[in-house]
């Protein structure tokens, strides 16, 4: 999707090993989310981010870890990756927060399988 | 639970045909709504919003419809095309809040 970028595309890991997902921006939105979403659940936040160093839980942060050093890169981390954890995981970005003005732009998705 | 959800997981039509989506959601105070379309592989892509002091919004084909006594959100496509297929979303942010909340879909087929 124009602006947004998720890497990799995919991956799989072993139960137990730390993964680091990656959302770069180039639309220098303050705006930063991470979503996982699995069938029956639909799309459910992780974390987000409304600015540099500023970040906060969403319903299903538990085993999940993010940084944003700078307004263009969100990183989510997985410290011991559990099978609970295989799904697909989905960065938004958005300039206004409230979903104002066609809400949030979503990044291509990164596909994780823990095995 | 979800304060959104939708009536029917699934839909199926045939070309041509128009096709209504629909979405609950329980929150009075949800000052905005959208609906976003995802394609197999891809992410939610943006199709039409729209804020609760309007009843109706249109769009190419697309029409959302707001219920708010009812707390009912619609999505009508015209002349559904096979194009049309996916997974479409309702969504609603909760007046101020920094974030959306997302119903769980409705795969949408469209059968030639």
């Amino acid at each position: 999707d124009a602006g947004i970028t998720q890497s990799p595309r995919h991956k799989v890991t072993e139960t137990g090993t730390p993964v680091t997902l990656r959302c770069h921006q180039t639309e220098n939105h303050r705006y930063m989310y991470w979503y996982r979403q699995d069938p029956g659940h639909g799309l459910r936040l992780i974390h987000y981010s409304y600015g540099v160093k500023d970040t906060d839980k969403g319903e299903v942060s538990d085993g999940y870890s993010v940084s944003r050093s700078k307004t263009e890169d969100f990183l989510l981390t997985l410290e011991s990756a559990t099978s609970s954890q295989t799904s697909v995981y989905f960065c938004a970005i958005s300039a206004t927060g409230t979903g104002g003005n066609y809400g949030y732009t979503f990044g291509s998705g990164t596909r994780l399988t823990v095995v | 639970g979800e304060s959104v959800g939708l009536h029917l997981p699934t839909l199926s039509v045939q070309e041509g045909d128009n096709s209504i989506i629909n979405c609950a959601y329980s929150n009075s105070a949800s000052d905005y709504f959208i609906w976003y379309k995802q394609e197999s592989g891809k992410g939610p892509q943006f199709i039409i919003d729209i804020r609760s002091n309007m009843d109706k919004r249109q769009g190419q084909r697309v029409t959302v419809l707001l219920n708010k006594t009812v707390k009912h959100l619609s999505l009508q496509i015209a002349a559904t095309q096979p194009g049309d297929s996916a997974v479409y979303f309702c969504a609603e942010t909760q007046g101020g809040s920094e974030k959306l909340v997302f119903g769980k879909g409705t795969k949408l087929t469209v059968n030639p």
